[in-house]
């Protein structure tokens, strides 16, 4: 069974720094690109950036290219989403996604429960 | 502005037949590239509903169907159920942003 476990849900102050995690089990981790995928409350779907394991080649949406880092560790199956200054605009529930295949660009098959990051001051 | 453009909101009673329509262009849909569809019940996490335009993933009802022409995709829903309330989302990808796009989401209400 393919499984992407998420880390908790995170509380932060303005100008703090961030890294939350995805866990990929149940399938070959490196062949696979993890999407990280952000919904802002009440609102849609937007891609952030993808990520391939195996080689950790990383692409990003113009959108948010410089305002997050995203990494993978592919000895631990676990891919990452980072900031290093987060704002309030960033409270949000952040998803990590699995692809159907290697071939980018590609539909996100598997997906994580979530991670619901709040920042507050 | 989503890129692609979807309706906000459609609704439908028990056993009808809605279809939620995603709108595109020359560099997205119109250029070949695939839509995906999305159904995210509410409070969870979004599921893949149809992929490659008309593929259904094991475990989707045939009651979800895709198609796509031009620069426009669509998702219909037959035999409309209280369980398919549901927020419903297309994907492709766009060459001229370089970039992963999403509809806004379109409500599907059953009335």
């Amino acid at each position: 069974e393919v499984l992407l476990v998420q880390s908790g849900a995170e509380v932060r102050k303005p100008g703090e720094s961030l890294k939350i995690s995805c866990k990929g089990s149940g399938y070959s981790f490196p062949d696979y690109w993890i999407a990280w995928v952000r919904q802002l409350p009440g609102k849609g779907l937007e891609w952030m950036g993808v990520i391939y394991p195996g080689d950790s080649d990383t692409r990003y949406s113009p959108s948010f290219e410089g305002q997050v880092t995203i990494s993978a560790d592919k000895s631990i199956r676990t891919a990452y989403l980072q900031w290093s200054s987060l704002q309030a605009s960033d409270t949000a529930m952040y998803y990590c996604a699995k692809t159907y295949s290697s071939v980018w660009p590609e539909n996100f098959e598997y997906w994580g429960r979530g991670t619901l990051v709040t920042v507050s001051s | 502005q989503s890129v692609l453009t979807q309706p906000a909101s459609v609704s439908g009673a028990p056993g009808q037949r809605v279809t939620i329509s995603c709108t595109g262009s020359s560099s997205n849909i119109g250029a070949g590239y695939d839509v995906h569809w999305y159904q995210q019940l509410p409070g969870t996490a979004p599921k893949l509903l149809i992929y490659r335009d008309i593929i259904r993933p094991s475990g989707v009802p045939d009651r979800f169907s895709g198609s796509k022409s031009d620069a426009s995709a669509s998702l219909a829903i037959t035999g409309l159920q209280a369980m398919d309330e549901a927020d419903y989302y297309c994907q492709s990808y766009d060459s001229s942003l370089r970039d992963v796009v999403f509809g806004g989401g379109t409500k599907v209400t059953v009335l």
